[in-house]
């Protein structure tokens, strides 16, 4: 089954650094992959998603991904965290839009 | 209801209780997921059902877990002979699979506390 590893489990970076959450897939066919978020008490949800396509793929909040086949990758990135941006943050991967499996999530803490 | 729905929201029970979390998907959302969260541990996907076909019951921890979905809609979820270590928050996920888009709606999590 396909499945993702989420590289480091805690990032903290500082108010306007640049963020950068690791994500990497295993897929026998081609994945979509998605990342989703989970603000403190509140419910996941999903921040964007690449299914076919342009590789780079944008999401709300000044997010965005990249899917590199090659590297079997789907890196989060933000040029400027902000304080609200703090967050767990988990990747996701399924194949033909099912049977979703997700990372064991990245908690980021922004620092004034 | 607009969003995906679980009861309770919270529960606390005593070791070796059996204990239901029920789920109530998007209306029309063929497949239905449920994970659980525990701190630390991340999102562990227990159970995936889509229409009719049978189940995929890879991710259940042990047999004193089980899940059904009746009617395509509503589902249950039970653990029986509650151990301390099933303590965390029970997540149910739906999806409208023929859409090719793949978007999980969460529901708020069901929090079990077992003494």
């Amino acid at each position: 089954a396909q499945s993702v590893t989420q590289l480091g489990s805690h990032v903290s970076v500082s108010e306007g650094a640049l963020v950068l959450l690791r994500c990497n897939y295993s897929s026998s066919v081609p994945p979509y992959l998605f990342w989703y978020v989970q603000y403190p008490n509140q419910g996941l949800q999903l921040l964007l998603k690449y299914t076919t396509g342009a590789t780079l793929v944008k999401g709300i909040n000044g997010f965005e991904a990249e899917f590199k086949k090659s590297e079997t990758s789907f890196h989060l990135t933000k040029p400027s965290a902000h304080m609200s941006d703090a967050a767990e943050y988990f990747c996701a991967v399924s194949v033909n839009n099912n049977d979703m499996r997700f990372g064991a999530g990245t908690r980021l803490t922004v620092k004034p | 209801g607009a969003g995906v729905s679980q009861s309770p929201s919270n529960k606390v029970t005593e070791k070796g209780k059996d204990v239901e979390l029920r789920c109530d998907p998007i209306s029309g959302h063929t497949a239905l997921y449920w994970y659980r969260q525990s701190l630390g541990q991340g999102l562990e996907f227990l159970i995936y059902f889509q229409g009719n076909s049978a189940p995929d019951k890879s991710g259940l921890p042990s047999d004193r877990f089980s899940a059904e979905r009746t009617g395509g809609s509503v589902s249950t979820l039970t653990i029986q002979r509650t151990q301390q270590e099933d303590s965390a928050v029970y997540l149910c996920a739906s999806s409208l699979a023929k859409e090719n888009t793949g978007e999980l709606f969460f529901g708020e999590g069901s929090r079990l506390t077992v003494l």
